[in-house]
C-alpha cells in the first residue's frame, strides 16, 4: 500500500526567507502524481503545485518549487521569499495513475515570523 | 468558474438531529468526493462518485451516514441521527476523471458541530 510521510509537524521561517517542507512516499508503481496542498486558517484546501512522476523536470509555480527525487521517493516543497500569507498547513499527497484515491500526509504547519 | 460550492459553511446541531450537507461540483467535472477532516484522523475519504454513481463508499463510518448525487451538479451528505463524534469539517471535492494529474478542487468545507 502507498504511504505518504511528512516528518515535520511544524516549521517556522522568517518573512522573506526560504523554507523547505519535506515529504517522502512509498510506492511500487511507476505511474503516479504528487501534489502539495495548502490549507490556510480559512480551511480552504488549495492546490499549490503538482508533479507527474514521468517528468524529470521539477515543477515550479512562482515562488513555489519542488525537489522531486524519484529514486529516493522524496518530494519536498520549497517556498522562496516567504510571505505572511503563506502561513498554513501544507499537505503532501500521492495519487496513482490507475486509482482515484489521494493518499495524504499528516501535514506540516508553516509559521511565518514577521 | 465559481469553484466547488458547499453549504452551509457552519452547522451547529443537537445530538439526534438530521444534518444535510450540500455540494455543487465544478461544471464538467465527473468525479465527486466527500471527505471528513479531524485533528485526530486527518483527511478521510468518505465516498467517491463517478458520473453520479457511487463507486466507493467504504469510508462511510456507519449507516447513519448516507450520500446521494441525483445529477451532475449536486450532491448531499446526510447524517441521521447526528452524534457529537461526527463533529468535523466536511469537504466536497471534484475532478475530471480523465485528468488524473490535475488533483482535486476542494470546496470551502462545512464545519459541523454536534452538541
Amino acid at each position: 500500500a502507498q504511504t505518504v510521510t511528512q516528518s515535520q509537524p511544524e516549521m517556522s521561517v522568517q518573512e522573506a526567507e526560504t523554507v523547505t517542507l519535506s515529504c517522502t512516499y512509498d510506492t511500487s508503481e511507476s505511474d503516479y502524481y504528487l501534489f502539495w496542498y495548502k490549507q490556510p486558517p480559512s480551511r480552504q484546501m488549495i492546490l499549490v503545485i503538482r508533479q507527474e512522476a514521468y517528468k524529470q523536470q521539477n515543477a515550479t509555480e512562482n515562488r513555489f518549487s519542488v525537489n522531486f527525487q524519484k529514486a529516493a521517493k522524496s518530494f519536498s516543497l520549497k517556498i522562496s521569499d516567504s510571505q505572511l500569507g503563506d502561513a498554513a498547513m501544507y499537505f503532501c499527497a500521492y495519487r496513482s495513475g490507475s486509482n482515484y484515491q489521494l493518499i495524504w500526509g499528516a501535514g506540516t504547519k508553516l509559521i511565518i515570523k514577521p | 468558474d465559481a469553484g466547488v460550492i458547499q453549504s452551509p459553511r457552519h452547522e451547529v446541531t443537537e445530538m439526534g438531529q438530521e444534518v444535510t450537507l450540500r455540494c455543487k461540483p465544478i461544471s464538467g467535472h465527473n468525479s465527486l468526493f466527500w471527505y471528513r477532516q479531524t485533528m485526530m484522523r486527518g483527511l478521510e475519504l468518505l465516498i467517491y462518485f463517478n458520473n453520479n454513481v457511487p463507486i466507493d463508499d467504504s469510508g462511510m463510518p456507519e449507516d447513519r451516514f448516507s450520500a446521494k448525487m441525483p445529477n451532475a451538479s449536486f450532491s448531499t451528505l446526510k447524517i441521521q441521527p447526528s452524534e457529537p463524534r461526527d463533529s468535523a469539517v466536511y469537504f466536497c471535492a471534484s475532478s475530471w476523471s480523465r485528468r488524473t494529474n490535475y488533483g482535486y478542487t476542494f470546496g470551502s468545507g462545512t464545519r459541523l458541530t454536534v452538541v
